[in-house]
């Protein structure tokens, strides 16, 4: 069965980092490729950006709003992706998924909430 | 405002069919294949349909999507309570170099 498990979720102040982990199982990790989606209250999902398998090359991508202060790694060894966020903004308030998938995202973790607030 | 446009809600009794739609340009859904989600309150995304019109493993017939052109729709037939959620289209954009969704439906089962 396949299991994504979200962490590191909390409260930050604007300006704050914060690095959230997606513990995967049930699949071969290393050959997926990761991504990030987020929903803000009230709001649609919005994708956040990948990692590409090591094999596909290992490379990251990101959303516009995201990119310079968003990084995502993966651990092959651990089956875990990595979102590491800095420079955090009050409109990075969201609940952030891992999913899986290159052309579609197929299985979805359960989400972990991020607070940006002073 | 999305990328991809979508009607923010629809509404139907049980049993009924409904159909959402999504619109795009030729930087996405003209381009790509597009995918559907399922977000039932208080969980997590879950994927319906692939590549336009392919089911994912575990769902009902009753759910199928389609695409012509710069749009693409999914519909729902035979209705149930348990169908209401908010649904999302979704697809590669050329032109922002990533994922793009639609700002979502909120279907109501009357």
């Amino acid at each position: 069965e396949v299991q994504m498990v979200e962490s590191g979720g909390g409260s930050v102040k604007p300006g704050g980092s914060l690095r959230l982990s997606c513990a995967a199982s049930g699949f071969t990790f290393s050959n997926a490729w990761m991504n990030w989606v987020r929903q803000a209250p009230g709001k649609g999902l919005e994708w956040v950006g990948r990692i590409k398998s090591k094999p596909d090359g290992g490379t990251t991508e990101y959303a516009a709003p995201v990119k310079g202060r968003f990084t995502i790694s993966r651990d092959d060894s651990k089956n875990t992706a990595y979102l590491q966020m800095n420079s955090l903004k009050t409109e990075d308030t969201a609940v952030y998924y891992c999913t899986t998938g290159g052309y579609y995202f197929d299985f979805w973790g359960q989400g972990t909430l991020v607070t940006v607030s002073s | 405002q999305s990328v991809l446009t979508q009607p923010p809600s629809a509404s139907e009794t049980p049993g009924q069919r409904v159909t959402i739609s999504c619109s795009g340009s030729s930087f996405n859904i003209g381009t790509y294949t597009v995918n559907w989600y399922q977000r039932l309150p208080g969980t997590a995304p879950k994927l319906l349909i692939y590549d336009n019109n392919q089911r994912f493993s575990g769902v009902p017939d009753r759910f199928s999507g389609s695409k012509s052109g710069t749009s693409a729709s999914l519909a729902i037939s035979g209705l149930q309570s348990e169908d209401e959620a908010d649904y999302y289209c979704a697809t590669w954009d050329d032109s922002l170099d990533g994922w793009v969704f639609g700002g979502g439906t909120k279907l109501t089962v009357l």
